[in-house]
């Protein structure tokens, strides 16, 4: 049974450009969360997202990034116009639903980006 | 708003050593709490959790103890392997809130050494 799968592991970006990366959740997940590790800094979340529906996105910064999970295939963290400030590794967990007790949440190997 | 502090590392023990890799924590309610450990180039995998205050998660010869009065929840293992060499991090879910919303410490990395 396949874990998450993140895509891809390494990305380089220059500024301005546009970075996506790619979370494919375990198999029968229907909830993906995505956090952000700064250099020398914990993990930060920054939004959770059912199939076709943002949860919460209180931790994602206002403006240039955007995060999706559509019905069919991976769900897409999207950032524009890159900053170096972007730079960062970025974690993508999946859990499955279900009421009542909170699930656990497995995690991917993560995206390193790097914006030169 | 909640947070968790957990002490600075690198961390560098010999084989068979004692661990204790302090965490604290600040939330209002009553939080989960947990401890992940991400092996390098993985990504990370929950090794323990404890859900209310006295409770003791335990993993692969980890412990930790939920301490309310104390508001902390502190790794300890009796004899570290090699094996064991990673990045720690504590982390907490808020009582109440979003199910996403996991505040970790900064990570804590242990070096064993044979």
């Amino acid at each position: 049974n396949a874990g998450v799968m993140q895509n891809p592991r390494h990305l380089v970006r220059r500024r301005g450009q546009e970075a996506r990366l790619r979370c494919s959740p375990m198999k029968g997940h229907s909830h993906v969360y995505w956090y952000r590790q700064l250099p020398e800094e914990g993990l930060k979340f920054m939004v959770y997202l059912q199939k076709e529906n943002i949860i919460d996105e209180s931790g994602m910064p206002k403006e240039r990034f955007s995060a999706e999970f559509p019905k069919e295939g991976p769900s897409i963290l999207r950032i524009q116009q890159v900053v170096r400030g972007d730079s960062a590794a970025y974690f993508c967990a999946s859990s499955h639903g279900t009421s009542g007790s909170v699930p656990e949440q497995y995690f991917g190997p993560g995206t390193r980006l790097t914006v030169t | 708003g909640n947070s968790v502090t957990q002490m600075e590392g690198p961390v560098t023990l010999s084989e068979e050593a004692f661990l204790t890799i302090n965490c604290t924590y600040t939330a209002t309610g009553y939080p989960s709490l947990f401890w992940y450990v991400q092996y390098p180039g993985e990504g990370l995998q929950l090794l323990l959790k404890a859900t209310k205050a006295d409770d003791k998660g335990s993993n692969k010869g980890f412990e930790a103890t939920y301490r309310k009065e104390t508001t902390s929840f502190h790794l300890e293992k009796g004899s570290v392997q090699v094996s064991d060499s990673a990045v720690y991090f504590c982390a907490l879910r808020g009582y109440g809130g979003s199910q996403g919303n996991l505040i970790f410490g900064k990570g804590t990395k242990l070096s064993v050494k044979p």
